[in-house]
């Protein structure tokens, strides 16, 4: 399967405790996107990030919320002391060089749930 | 901010029949991008649109890029059960970000 892969499909934890997405971009792919999507809603764009470098982080809050994309393995979607709110669904999206480059790839999602 | 308005909203249609579906922004895009999602699921690549004027096609999928690069539409042709999902427009704005509409739910009956 060459497409986006992200891990846990399913995460829940308790206020205040941290949680972790991860994302592999489909093969060949540089490039990686954070969107979150709340119940009966469109995505979100969250963070943009090329290998080692965030590129544009305009839609993360500034609080509790980091990501990377190191040289090697996935990228993290870190959500640190999480609250009610964070509930939602993560989803991660890819996308190539040259003319595929606008054209993003999306995986399953990390739907997470905030006791 | 950029909004995406979808109509409409939600759409109950009986097999065989042609949907159609557009999409609304109050700012121009240059590039606009059509995605299907199943519940559980993340969103599928339908169809992208790089012209404005530009009409593209994916099987039974057709769909184009306004002339004022504020809209585009969607038809699906023939529908099937399995075309039930929600769509999405979106616009890439900038080179990175992707604006999502607000989704058009789709229920296909036999």
């Amino acid at each position: 399967n060459a497409g986006v892969m992200q891990n846990p499909r399913h995460l829940v934890r308790r206020r205040g405790q941290e949680a972790r997405l991860r994302c592999s971009p489909m093969k060949g792919h540089s490039h990686v996107y954070w969107y979150r999507q709340l119940p009966e809603e469109g995505l979100k764009f969250m963070v943009y990030l090329q290998k080692e470098n965030i590129i544009d982080e305009s839609g993360m809050p500034k609080e509790r919320f980091s990501a990377e994309f190191p040289k090697e393995g996935p990228s993290i979607l870190r959500i640190q002391q999480v609250v009610r709110g964070d509930s939602a669904a993560y989803f991660c999206a890819s996308s190539g060089q040259g003319l595929s480059y606008n054209e993003q790839f999306f995986g399953p999602g990390t739907r997470l749930t905030v006791l | 901010g950029q909004q995406l308005n979808q109509s409409p909203q939600s759409m109950f249609i009986q097999e065989g029949e042609d949907v159609s579906m557009n999409c609304t922004s109050s700012s121009i895009f240059n590039t606009w991008l059509w995605y299907k999602q199943d519940p559980g699921e993340g969103p599928v690549l339908l169809i992208a649109l790089y012209k404005a004027g530009e009409l593209t096609s994916n099987g039974r999928l057709t769909a184009q890029f306004g002339i004022t690069r504020k809209d585009s539409f969607l038809n699906i042709s023939a529908s099937i059960p399995s075309d039930v999902g929600i769509y999405f427009c979106a616009g890439l704005w900038g080179t990175d970000k992707l604006i999502f509409g607000t989704g058009t739910r789709l229920q296909v009956f036999p």
